[in-house]
């Protein structure tokens, strides 16, 4: 039973296009919402992350948007850069409870 | 200073054989995992440890045993190797507690042939 997913698996973007990746969650008690990037050999590692009371949190380039009641959030990469090539993955966890990781994305911006 | 280190970051090996790969943290975190991803990418936890004790044991074949000397390290022992078990492994560790990030090591490609 998967509890969070995300989509699309892949995703090609032109240099300074939009990336737009969409994760949906069925557990209501989730309570934090993070982004990992990993890069090709190399570890997950966090990105950015929001918790449900607020419904946008931008750092930099990277956005995520939260809708508590559709019970989804979105990572949106303005701007985007072949830097930013790599998998994301997004995840949710309830308190101290293990972290639930969606299957991931692989993106590719075009240079 | 690397914060999470694995040993070996490539391991070759044949089936049968019994491999273990090590994991340190020093960034004091109290909690240690072992992580699986697959050619997918796909991550699914193995197992977790807070300050020296398993908390999470995720249906993992008796194949795979972690040990934990220390909240500092946590290892991880794979008996009788099977194809399957081919796999990048991926250390990590945290503060227990809500919106604590997970800090991953860069990962053990294993090769069962």
């Amino acid at each position: 039973q998967q509890q969070v997913k995300q989509s699309p698996q892949s995703l090609i973007v032109q240099k300074g296009g939009i990336s737009i990746i969409n994760c949906a969650y069925e557990n209501t008690a989730f309570d934090y919402f993070p982004w990992y990037q990993q890069f090709p050999g190399k570890g997950p590692a966090l990105l950015i992350a929001i918790r449900p009371d607020v419904s946008e949190k931008k750092e930099g380039r990277f956005t995520i948007s939260f809708n508590k009641s559709a019970k989804q959030f979105s990572l949106h990469i303005m701007d985007s850069q072949p830097g930013d090539s790599a998998t994301y993955f997004c995840a949710a966890s309830r308190g101290d409870d293990k972290i639930i990781f969606g299957k991931g994305t692989r993106l590719h911006i075009l240079p | 200073d690397t914060a999470v280190s694995q040993t070996p970051k490539y391991l070759v090996t044949q089936m049968g054989n019994d491999k273990s790969i090590k994991c340190e943290q020093n960034l004091g975190h109290d909690t240690m995992y072992w992580y699986k991803q697959d050619s997918k990418k796909f991550l699914k936890i193995m197992f977790s440890y807070n300050n020296k004790e398993l908390i999470i044991n995720e249906t993992v074949p008796n194949r795979f045993s972690p040990k934990s000397p220390d909240k500092a390290h946590l290892n991880l022992h794979i008996n009788s190797l099977e194809l399957g078990d081919s796999a990048v492994y991926f250390c990590a560790s945290q503060w227990t507690g809500k919106s604590s990030p997970l800090h991953f090591g860069n990962g053990t490609r294993l090769t069962v042939t």
